[in-house]
């Protein structure tokens, strides 16, 4: 069965703090993805990634950097948090073979920045 | 760029109801179409997908039509349970090849709750 997991399903952080977000996935899949999801606007890219060490701003990448040294793990970090990034953070990947790209989700970071 | 307009909500239903939720999109070229269940504190999992015109896409008594003429993909089922209730999500992705890497462009997400 395919997994994608995330490090942690809730996490309080205080403004100004250096968070990272861990996403983990054992499908061998070449491109992963972070959105951040929030009532009324959806899921919105902050940044996604095709190979190791490559990476490309999605819609949203102010404030977020990422980070990819293994092909299974994909990292997404909040340099100094901020209120306004108090969010549902979903890691996802996919592989490039054929046409149609299904991504596969993890269950979610719930984030609250105080 | 692409978009994705859904039907505002939530919408509320009783068990057996009928349900349709609307889906619209934007695009250049031919998308493959996608809609997406999140329930209570998961993360979202493909419910149905289409990749060509004319196409439905069906899975656990839901179904959806890929419509050029009307770029539309509306979400239906005949008669819905209570644990249907989720957030839906319809989405479009550019192809895998190329520079596009087949991003997806999500819709606002509808809520539905059903009642017994």
């Amino acid at each position: 069965d395919v997994k994608v997991t995330q490090s942690s399903r809730y996490l309080v952080k205080r403004t100004g703090e250096k968070v990272f977000l861990e996403c983990v996935q054992d499908m061998d899949h070449e491109n992963m993805f972070w959105y951040r999801q929030d009532p009324g606007l959806g899921l919105r890219l902050i940044y996604f990634s095709y190979d190791v060490k490559m990476k490309e701003k999605g819609d949203i990448p102010e404030g977020y950097s990422v980070s990819r040294e293994k092909k299974e793990r994909f990292s997404l970090i909040l340099e100094s948090a901020s209120t306004n990034q108090t969010s549902m953070y979903l890691c996802a990947s996919s592989s490039p073979s054929g046409r149609v790209n299904e991504q596969f989700f993890g269950p979610g970071t719930r984030l609250t920045v105080l | 760029g692409d978009s994705v307009t859904q039907m505002e909500g939530p919408v509320t239903l009783s068990e057996e109801a009928f349900l349709t939720i609307n889906c619209t999109y934007t695009a250049t070229g031919y998308p493959s179409l996608f809609w997406y269940v999140q329930y209570p504190g998961e993360g979202l999992q493909l419910l149905l997908k289409a990749t060509k015109a004319d196409d439905k896409g069906s899975n656990k008594g839901f179904e959806a039509t890929y419509r050029k003429e009307t770029t539309s993909f509306h979400l239906e089922k005949g008669s819905v349970q209570v644990s249907d209730s989720a957030v839906y999500f319809c989405a479009l992705s550019d192809h895998a090849g190329g520079t596009s890497y087949g991003k997806l462009t999500f819709g606002q997400g509808t809520i539905l709750t059903v009642h017994p």
